[in-house]
C-alpha cells in the first residue's frame, strides 16, 4: 500500500523568502509519479509540479522546486521567493502505476506567507 | 490542461433528498475520479472511470454512485442524502502525457452540506 506523509500541519514564511515543505513516501513500487498541488481557500486544486521516478533531475516549475531524494523517499516542495498569494493548503500526492492510476495524498501543509 | 468543470459550487440539502452533483470536462480524458475532503484533510478517492460504461469504487466507502455514458460527463448521484454525507467533492480528470505522469487536474469542487 502506498503512504505519503506531511509532517508540517502548518508553516509560516516571510513575503521574499525561501519555504520548504516536506513530503515522505512509501511504496514498493519501483515506478511511481510523485505530485504536489496547492489548494487556496477557495477549494480548488491546483496542479503545481510533477516528478517521476525514474527522473534523473530535480522538476522546476518556474518558482516551484522538487527536491527528490530517491533513498531518503522524499519529494520535498521548495517555494522559492514567496508571495502573500502563495498562502494556501499544499498537498503531496502519489500516483499509482499500475491499475486505477489514482493518486494517494498526504495530509496537508497549510503556509501562511506573512508581509 | 483540461478544462474540468463542476456544478453546483455549494449546495446545501435537506436530509432525504436526491441530489446529482455534476462534472463535465472538454478535453477528451478517459480516465475520471471522483475525491471526497473534508475541512482541513487529504482528499479519499470515492470513484473513478477508466472510460464510457467503466465505474469502480475507490478507498473510501460512499453510499454515493456514479455513472459514465459520454465520455465528458461523470455525475455522482446520492439517493437520500444524510448529514454524514456533508463534505466537499472533488471531480478530476488524467491526461494520457507520458512526461507528466498523467496529471490529474481537478474541477472547482462542489461543497455540500445537509441538514
Amino acid at each position: 500500500a502506498q503512504k505519503i506523509t506531511q509532517t508540517q500541519p502548518g508553516m509560516f514564511v516571510q513575503e521574499k523568502e525561501a519555504v520548504t515543505l516536506d513530503c515522505t513516501y512509501d511504496t514498493s513500487d519501483p515506478s511511481y509519479g510523485l505530485f504536489w498541488y496547492k489548494q487556496p481557500s477557495s477549494g480548488e486544486m491546483i496542479f503545481l509540479i510533477y516528478q517521476g521516478s525514474y527522473d534523473q533531475q530535480n522538476a522546476t516549475e518556474g518558482r516551484y522546486s522538487l527536491n527528490f531524494q530517491k533513498a531518503r523517499k522524499s519529494a520535498n516542495l521548495v517555494i522559492s521567493a514567496s508571495q502573500l498569494g502563495d498562502s494556501a493548503m499544499y498537498f503531496c500526492a502519489m500516483r499509482e502505476i499500475t491499475g486505477r492510476r489514482a493518486l494517494t495524498f498526504g495530509s496537508g501543509t497549510r503556509l501562511q506567507v506573512q508581509p | 490542461e483540461a478544462d474540468i468543470y463542476q456544478t453546483p459550487r455549494y449546495l446545501v440539502i435537506g436530509t432525504g433528498k436526491k441530489i446529482t452533483l455534476e462534472c463535465s470536462q472538454t478535453m477528451g480524458h478517459d480516465k475520471m475520479y471522483w475525491y471526497q475532503q473534508d475541512p482541513g484533510m487529504e482528499l479519499h478517492l470515492i470513484h473513478y472511470s477508466y472510460g464510457v460504461n467503466s465505474t469502480e469504487k475507490g478507498d473510501l466507502s460512499s453510499e454515493s454512485t456514479v455513472s459514465r455514458i459520454r465520455t465528458e460527463h461523470f455525475p455522482l448521484t446520492l439517493e437520500s442524502a444524510r448529514p454524514s454525507h456533508t463534505s466537499q467533492y472533488l471531480c478530476a480528470s488524467s491526461d494520457q502525457l507520458a512526461g507528466r505522469g498523467e496529471t490529474q487536474y481537478f474541477g472547482p469542487g462542489t461543497r455540500l452540506l445537509v441538514l
